[in-house]
This record gives C-alpha cells, sequence and structure tokens, in this order.
C-alpha cells in the first residue's frame, strides 16, 4: 500500500495569511497531485507534477503556487489566504499518470481562512 | 455541465441489505476509478477498473466504457460501509474528473 502523508492535518489563519501544506510520499511514485474538496464540487485539481523540479497547472490554480523539490515531496503554497480557500486538501500520487494508475490519496489536511 | 454524474446522491440502508451505486460520464472515458472517504476524510482506493467487472470481498464494481457508466455493488451492508463513495473518471486526454458521491448510512 502506498503512503502518502499530508502536514498539518487541520490549520487556521487569517485572511492575508500565509500557508504551506506538506505532502510526503514514500513510494518512489512519479506522479503527486493537489487537490480540493469542497460540498457540491466533489475534488477538483489544484496542481500537479511528474517529478522534482517540474509543476503543472490544475483546474483551479488561481491563488495557489506548488513546488516539487525532490521526488518524495511536494508543496502547496496559498501566499495571501482568503476565505475562498477554506476547504480540505488532498494529495495524491500514482506512479505514472493517470491512465493505468491507481491514485493513492494521503489523509488529507483541512484547512480554515477566518 | 457535470461531467461525472452519481446517484443517488444519498442512501440509507438496514444492515445486511443490499446497495447499487451509479457513475454515469458525460463524455468518453479512458478508464475510471472507485473511492471510499470514511467519515473523518481520508480517502482510499477501492477498485482502477478500465472496462468489465472486478469483486473484492462484498464489493464488485462494473464499468462499461461504451455506454459511459459504472456501478457499485455493495452485498450485505455492514455499519462500517458507512460513508461516502466517489468515483472518478480518466477522459481520452488523461483528465481525472471526480463525482460528488454517494453519502451511504448504514443503521443496525
Amino acid at each position: 500500500e502506498a503512503a502518502v502523508t499530508q502536514s498539518p492535518r487541520n490549520k487556521v489563519t487569517v485572511t492575508g495569511g500565509n500557508v504551506t501544506l506538506s505532502c510526503r510520499q514514500t513510494n518512489s511514485h512519479n506522479y503527486m497531485y493537489w487537490y480540493r474538496q469542497d460540498t457540491g464540487h466533489g475534488l477538483r485539481l489544484i496542481h500537479y507534477s511528474y517529478g522534482a523540479g517540474n509543476l503543472q497547472i490544475g483546474d483551479v490554480p488561481d491563488g495557489y503556487k506548488a513546488t516539487r523539490t525532490t521526488q518524495e515531496d511536494f508543496f502547496l503554497l496559498l501566499e495571501l489566504a482568503s476565505p475562498s480557500q477554506t476547504s480540505l486538501y488532498f494529495c495524491a500520487s500514482s506512479e505514472q499518470g493517470y491512465s493505468g494508475n491507481t491514485l493513492y490519496f494521503g489523509e488529507g489536511s483541512r484547512l480554515i481562512v477566518v | 455541465g457535470q461531467q461525472v454524474q452519481q446517484s443517488p446522491a444519498s442512501l440509507v440502508l438496514q444492515e445486511g441489505e443490499n446497495a447499487e451505486l451509479q457513475c454515469n460520464f458525460s463524455t468518453s472515458l479512458n478508464s475510471m476509478q472507485w473511492f471510499y472517504q470514511r467519515p473523518e476524510g481520508s480517502l482510499v482506493s477501492l477498485f482502477y477498473n478500465p472496462s468489465g467487472t472486478k469483486q473484492s470481498g462484498r464489493l464488485t464494481s462494473t464499468t462499461v466504457i461504451k455506454e459511459r457508466r459504472s456501478s457499485l455493488h455493495i452485498s450485505s451492508s455492514q455499519i462500517t460501509d458507512s460513508g461516502t463513495y466517489l468515483c472518478a473518471m480518466v477522459s481520452n486526454t488523461d483528465k481525472v474528473v471526480f463525482g460528488t458521491g454517494t453519502r451511504l448510512q448504514v443503521s443496525p
């Protein structure tokens, strides 16, 4: 079973604050993803990466930056947090791209922006 | 419009009853995956099922690609099956789209 670990699990910040969500996977997967989950929208892709130093834009990237520092580590950065970014964030990894490969998710990071 | 429609949106069962969850896709898909989301939020992959039928214990997934649909059958439901079931499609352009889920509650 792939291991994907997220931190922090819960975070409260103020509007305009700076937040970094961390994700580490320990199964040598090439692809890593950041999603947000909101009621009525399901999971939506923010950014993804297919290797260290690579970054691809997802479907809802506005207000987010991401960085893949190593094969294991993928970070999501909110430099000026807004209440609309209050959400449940998931990191996921897969060996290759989506086709033919299972996505493995972390436990989720719940962010509240007040 | 919504590319992935899940039904029903919510379902309440008595323990021991069976459930059939549906996922319909509005575009051509390459494959699809079923996930279970625990009440506290964590996600678990149930099936990666590009086509045909797969079974794991009390769970059976059937995908018919050309009809753009997939189903998840839960037999002899248990209280621990409670949670949200999500399907996700992988399009021909390698894009993944998730449905909004079926919330299942199993009562004793």
